[in-house]
């Protein structure tokens, strides 16, 4: 089965802080995308990463940046939290196939104050 | 561009009761379609999908056909269950992309 980890599931932050969010997958995924979901939005894309090293930006970069620097793992980096930045931020990963499913982390609720 | 929409929720069902979540969608190309669930507190996870049209997805009880003619991949089910309380996303694959686009997600809610 593929797995995909978050770092945390709550996290609690305050307005200013760099926060770091990772995602791990087990499955040698090429894909891998962080996304926010907000009540009455859906799921919006911030970042996609389809190779090491390799990003492109979603519908809502703004605020946020990415790392991948080894295929398993994708880092979401908020250089300077705000508070219209809480939100639960969820991590998938597919392979290279347009119609593979993705597969999604357990979620991250991040709160800032 | 790519957009798909869904029925707005939350949709109240008692047990057993028939279950239809609307969804259609705008598409360049030939899209593949795909359900999603997401249950209360987890990820989303693949509950069916199709790939070309006529097909049909179907996965613990629930149906979807895809239909090009009305640019449509209604979820369904004959007899919903409490367990089946969850958020249903319609999600489309563009030819050629690996971006996925979601729809906004529709609340299930079913009651004993």
């Amino acid at each position: 089965d593929v797995k995909v980890t978050q770092s945390s599931r709550y996290l609690v932050k305050r307005t200013g802080e760099k926060v770091f969010l990772e995602c791990v997958q087990d499955m040698d995924h090429e894909n891998m995308f962080w996304y926010r979901q907000d009540p009455g939005l859906g799921l919006r894309l911030i970042y996609f990463s389809y190779d090491v090293k390799m990003k492109e930006k979603g519908d809502i970069p703004e605020g946020y940046s990415v790392s991948r620097e080894k295929k398993e793992r994708f880092s979401l980096i908020l250089e300077s939290a705000s508070t219209n930045q809480t939100s639960m931020y969820l991590c998938a990963s597919t392979r290279q196939v347009s119609t593979d499913t993705q597969y999604f982390g357990p979620g991250t609720r991040l709160t800032v104050l | 561009g790519n957009s798909v929409t869904q029925m707005e929720g939350p949709v109240t069902l008692s047990e057993e009761a028939f279950l239809t979540i609307n969804c259609t969608y705008t598409a360049t190309g030939y899209p593949s379609l795909f359900w999603y669930v997401q249950y209360p507190g987890e990820g989303l996870q693949l509950l069916l999908k199709a790939t070309k049209a006529d097909d049909k997805g179907s996965n613990k009880g629930f149906e979807a056909t895809y239909r090009k003619e009305t640019t449509s991949f209604h979820l369904e089910k004959g007899s919903v269950q409490v367990s089946d309380s969850a958020v249903y996303f319609c999600a489309l694959y563009p030819g050629g992309s690996y971006i996925p686009t979601f729809g906004r997600g529709t609340s299930l809610i079913v009651h004993p």
